[in-house]
């Protein structure tokens, strides 16, 4: 079936600088891509999307990319604050369900 | 405000018991999904739902039921066939027509006491 790969399962950076976390998936007919946050013992929440029509698209400190010929999209939150600590996932839509990534904990240090 | 609500938030069950969970919607999504959650884990599909009267198994449907009578409504019931239900169960919705986000519910933690 179809599926999506995301590294790293942890990432932890000083606070003030960059992360950045790589999803990959596997269909080709795929055209919208969701990253979600989600906190400890609360439900995930969608922090950006981006439809393959672009390649990039910016919220403030976050920006997704996406590349479809290499069939990969990557988050990047940009100067990092210990709000941002949590676990992310990234998800690719096939027929009409999200097929989701395992996840990245992002550990902000102070 | 729209949004999706989970209840209970906490649920305890003794061996043997059948327990639901409840969901429910007021953003008129059609499409609704349980999924389970076990700790630092991913999500794994268990039962979906894009219109009423009809339902889908998810990869571990193995143990659960569901219906939905309502739009609005998407119980899911964790029966004593599931050998090992302690999880958080996340329920999540989406608008039918077109490629969109879910919108997830805050979440139930199931624990078998």
């Amino acid at each position: 079936g179809e599926n999506v790969e995301q590294h790293p399962s942890t990432l932890s950076v000083q606070e003030g600088d960059s992360a950045v976390i790589k999803c990959t998936y596997s269909d080709s007919a795929s055209n919208y891509f969701p990253w979600y946050k989600q906190e400890l013992g609360k439900g995930p929440q969608l922090i950006i999307d981006i439809r393959s029509n672009v390649g990039e698209k910016k919220d403030q400190r976050i920006a997704v990319t996406l590349n479809k010929t290499a069939k990969h999209f990557s988050l990047h939150i940009t100067e990092t604050q210990p709000e941002d600590s949590a676990v992310y996932f990234c998800a690719s839509d096939s027929n009409y369900q999200l097929i989701w990534g395992a996840g990245t904990k992002l550990i902000i240090k102070p | 405000d729209g949004g999706i609500t989970q209840s209970p938030k906490y649920l305890f069950r003794k061996e043997g018991q059948n327990v639901t969970l409840s969901c429910e919607q007021n953003l008129n999504h059609d499409a609704m999904y349980w999924y389970r959650q076990d700790p630092g884990q991913g999500l794994r599909l268990i039962y979906y739902s894009q219109i009423v009267n009809d339902f889908q198994k998810g990869d571990i449907a193995e143990g659960y039921s569901v219906s939905r009578e309502k739009k609005e409504s998407f119980p899911l019931t964790v029966t004593s066939a599931q050998k090992n239900p302690t999880a958080f169960y996340l329920c999540a919705s989406r608008p039918g027509q077109g490629r969109n986000g879910y919108t997830f519910g805050s979440g139930t933690r199931l624990t078998v006491v």
